[in-house]
């Protein structure tokens, strides 16, 4: 079965920092780009961070530059998002999602809820 | 960056009615855009791609018109299951989405 499957979301004290993992079955990573997408709560979409399928070509959006990183270990197949110096700004669900060829976003995974707060 | 600006924001309409959602980028895209419609608690799912490609599996009441920076995402006849908040997203340069566009069911 083609999915991906998030974890590592929880509750983290503004300034602190978060692991994600986006796990990837039925597909390997190193054929497909991928993005990390998140939501606040009651609000849209919002494009986070993208890689490319070799892991060359990473970009960010403005309101995470430098504070967030994104890598995969094909070994296990696995995509992952690093989130340092949190505020309650990030507060979101946080998606991981396939590109199709067409270059749009086929395959979504569930969300992991980042939630910062003191 | 380019901005994309969804209308309405919250739409209601009654079973079999014909529904549209305009979208609209702040500078031409082409064809570079995808629609995704989210049910509650869900994630985003893929509807239309560059502009008027129907994602396979996708019901061909939906459609998809528009090029440079007006689009149209038409329900030809709106049916329960399409509840949802509707998303337009541009990708000619990096990614972004739309406000979004709530489809209610009268």
């Amino acid at each position: 079965q083609v999915e991906l499957v998030e974890s590592g979301g929880g509750l983290v004290k503004p300034g602190g920092s978060l692991r994600l993992s986006c796990a990837a079955s039925g597909f390997s990573f190193s054929d497909y780009y991928m993005s990390w997408i998140r939501q606040a709560p009651g609000k849209g979409l919002e494009w986070v961070s993208y890689m490319s399928s070799s892991g060359t070509n990473i970009y960010y959006a403005d309101s995470v530059k430098g504070r967030f990183a994104i890598s995969w270990d094909k070994a296990q197949n696995s995509v992952f998002l690093q989130m340092s110096s949190l505020g309650a700004e990030d507060t979101a669900v946080y998606y991981c999602a396939r590109y199709s060829t067409s270059s749009v976003l086929d395959l979504w995974g569930q969300g992991t809820l980042v939630t910062v707060s003191s | 960056d380019i901005q994309m600006t969804q209308s309405p924001s919250t739409l209601s309409a009654s079973v079999g009615d014909r529904v549209s959602i305009t979208c609209r980028a702040s500078q031409s895209i082409s064809r570079w855009l995808a629609w995704y419609q989210q049910k509650p608690g869900k994630a985003p799912k893929l509807l239309i791609y560059q502009a008027s490609n129907l994602q396979s599996g996708v019901p061909s009441r939906f459609s998809g018109s528009g090029s440079g920076t007006e689009f149209t995402l038409t329900i030809s006849s709106l049916q329960p299951d399409d509840l949802g908040t509707y998303y337009c997203q541009q990708y000619s340069n990096y990614w972004t989405f739309g406000q979004g566009t709530k489809v209610e069911i009268k």
